[in-house]
């Protein structure tokens, strides 16, 4: 079956330090990947996707790039404010609709 | 609008109690979900529905049961619930169910507590 597996937390880090939060997996198929955000008390928001093999996401100065080689897409920020302490979570989607998601990384910035 | 609402934001009740949730979004999206979220967890996929029918079921428990009356509405009937139920519930919904890369939307959830 599908996995995701996501860099263990939580993550602490100072106001404009760099940011990156690995995840590698496991699909048959091509899946897509996604980044979500979950900030306390809301639900997930889209961060950035990719659709194919080297496609690069980006949104709000995050990024990842999608490394079929390496099974990875591997989530970074080059300064990271205290405005990103959330859970980020790794997801994987197939053409049958149905999403697979890691366990989350809890991010806490520091100012 | 990319709006996905859910109502109620918070609902506590008995095991004997019967409620139900509800989703709505107007993106004209034609398929809808249902997660559990538990704490410091990620969703756990529970129902999905593409154009108003039933297309997967996660052998989720017949305590739980959804219903998408119309294209833009989602609900989840609850019934004799179990305190382990207790959880926050997240809707969904994106414009297909199956398209490439499909961004799925998320409303707030509603926090449920089973006492």
């Amino acid at each position: 079956g599908n996995s995701v597996t996501q860099m263990e937390g939580p993550v602490t880090l100072s106001e404009e330090a760099f940011l990156t939060i690995n995840c590698t997996y496991t699909a048959t198929g091509y899946p897509s990947l996604f980044w979500y955000v979950q900030y306390p008390g809301e639900g997930l928001q889209l961060l950035l996707k990719a659709t194919k093999a080297d496609d690069k996401g980006s949104n709000k100065g995050f990024e990842a790039t999608y490394r079929k080689e390496t099974t990875s897409f591997h989530l970074e920020k080059g300064s990271v404010q205290v405005s990103d302490s959330a859970v980020y979570f790794c997801a994987l989607s197939t053409n049958a609709g149905k999403s697979t998601f890691g366990d989350g990384t809890t991010l806490t910035v520091k100012p | 609008d990319t709006e996905v609402t859910q109502t109620p934001k918070h609902l506590v009740m008995g095991m004997t109690n019967k409620k139900s949730l509800k989703c709505e979004q107007h993106m004209g999206h034609r398929a809808m979900y249902w997660y559990k979220q538990k704490a410091k967890k990620p969703p756990e996929l529970m129902f999905v529905y593409s154009y108003e029918k039933l297309s997967i079921n996660e052998s989720v428990p017949s305590r739980f049961s959804p219903e998408c009356p119309n294209s833009s509405l989602l609900n989840l009937h609850l019934h004799a619930l179990q305190p382990e139920d207790s959880a926050l519930y997240l809707c969904a919904s994106s414009q297909t169910q199956t398209g490439l890369g499909e961004t799925q939307y998320f409303g707030p959830g509603t926090r449920l507590l089973v006492l």
